[in-house]
């Protein structure tokens, strides 16, 4: 049973647009939510994260939405930049943070088209 | 400050035999957690060692084991390879609970 979902296996954005990329959660225990950025032969990269209480944190060109109630973040990066190009995949995790583990989603490979 | 070192960062097995991965963390960093990256998958959680102790394990058959050392050092175990284990083993640390994980390049292991 995936807990985290990203909908969009990939996405492709002109460079200097919005770049929008969605993630879905099942479990409302989750309280802590992480973007991590992953290129090719590397390991991820912390991103950005937003905790429950809060609906917007913003980092830079880099902001994230959280919707409690509809289970659904988002991650918005605007202008997008040809280095934006990337797997990024969406994390989450209980009341507990550092006793729980993280839930990722399957990832969303974004392209940024020069 | 060295980030997290994975060794080795490519291998190849045959089905039906075993292998280890091995994992330094950050330095000061006491938790290390390990991800099994497959296409499709994303990140799934296959354990956690805080101060060499276990304290969370993912949905994986008993073949997959770890151990955590007292200088945090972590190794990964797969015994009886199958087809399937092929995939990117990543190990990610952090400093203390309420910390963001720091994920290493991962050990891609192929099983022939």
């Amino acid at each position: 049973d995936q807990q985290v979902k990203q909908n969009s296996p990939s996405l492709s954005v002109q460079e200097g647009r919005i770049s929008i990329l969605n993630c879905d959660y099942t479990n409302s225990m989750f309280d802590y939510f992480l973007w991590y950025k992953k290129y090719p032969a590397e390991g991820p990269t912390f991103l950005i994260s937003i905790s429950s209480i809060k609906d917007k944190n913003e980092d830079g060109r880099f902001t994230v939405f959280l919707n409690k109630s509809a289970k659904h973040l988002s991650l918005h990066i605007v202008p997008s930049q040809p280095g934006d190009s990337a797997v990024y995949f969406c994390a989450a995790s209980g009341a507990n943070f550092g006793n729980e583990k993280l839930t990722f989603g399957t990832g969303t490979r974004l392209t940024i088209i020069p | 400050k060295a980030g997290v070192t994975q060794t080795p960062r490519y291998l190849i097995k045959t089905r039906g035999q075993q292998v280890t991965l091995s994992c330094s963390p950050i330095s000061g960093h006491r938790s290390v957690s390990w991800y099994q990256q497959t296409p499709g998958q994303g990140l799934q959680f296959l354990f956690e060692y805080f101060s060499e102790t276990q304290r969370n394990k993912g949905n994986f058959p008993g073949r997959f084991s770890g151990r955590q050392f007292s200088n945090s050092r972590s190794e990964m175990n797969v015994s009886t390879l199958e087809l399937g284990d092929s995939a990117l083993y990543l190990c990610a640390s952090r400093q203390a609970p309420n910390e963001k994980l720091f994920f290493g390049s991962g050990t891609q292991l192929s099983v022939l």
